[in-house]
């Protein structure tokens, strides 16, 4: 089975500083994408970025960007300028390629913004 | 576009009592999930659907759990009887293609 790791379960930054949060993972599959979800308060879990595995280049949504490093496993999300609005719990996900739809998560991150 | 609906928001019952939750997916969406989320955990799913099959739910707890979609599209989730360890977020999820898209929950307290 597919397992997820974060292994920070608190992270803090200043505002407009940049925090980079860490997401491990494990797979024999070579096909398959990686996510970021950021879940506030109000419980709703809503996409921050995504990465296919079979593309090299990072991906990059405005502030956010991602560390893809496929031989190591590692899914790191970095966020730049940091916002109070960022302030959040973070959820790296991994979900198979064509052979499946279920998508595994790791323990999350809670991210504090200090103004 | 409306977004994926889940009701009730919160919900407290009595141990031993029935309760059931409402899904009704992002229009179009074939696959549909049940997540539950513990307090500082994420989301463990617990019932997938592709169209009206339910083709994983391994993590169902059949004893008391039970779901279904009918006609492909809204979901219902019940528990009967519920336990106090039944108290979590359930999440309600619909994708059509590589990203799922969330509701916002609900919370079920069960005293």
């Amino acid at each position: 089975a597919q397992t997820v790791t974060q292994s920070q379960p608190e992270m803090s930054v200043q505002e407009a500083e940049t925090v980079t949060l860490s997401c491990t993972y494990d797979t024999s599959e070579s096909d398959y994408y990686l996510f970021w979800y950021k879940q506030p308060p109000s419980r709703q879990m809503i996409l921050v970025i995504r990465q296919e595995a079979y593309k090299q280049q990072n991906a990059t949504e405005n502030r956010f960007s991602v560390n893809f490093q496929k031989a190591a496993k590692s899914f790191s999300l970095k966020i730049s300028d940091s916002q109070l609005g960022d302030a959040a719990m973070y959820f790296c996900a991994y979900r198979r390629g064509a052979t499946g739809n279920q998508f595994y998560f790791g323990t999350g991150t809670s991210l504090t913004v200090i103004p | 576009e409306a977004g994926v609906v889940q009701s009730p928001r919160y919900k407290i019952i009595e141990k031993k009592q029935p309760v059931a939750f409402w899904c009704n997916p992002i229009s179009g969406h074939n696959t549909l999930y049940w997540y539950r989320q513990n307090l500082g955990q994420g989301p463990e799913l617990l019932i997938r659907y592709e169209n009206e099959e339910a083709v994983d739910d391994s993590q169902l707890p059949k004893d008391r759990f039970s779901a279904e979609r009918l006609k492909g599209v809204d979901s219902t989730l019940k528990i009967q009887p519920a336990e106090l360890g039944d108290s979590a977020v359930y999440l309600c999820a619909s994708s059509s293609d590589t990203e799922a898209f969330f509701g916002q929950g609900t919370r079920l307290t069960v005293v």
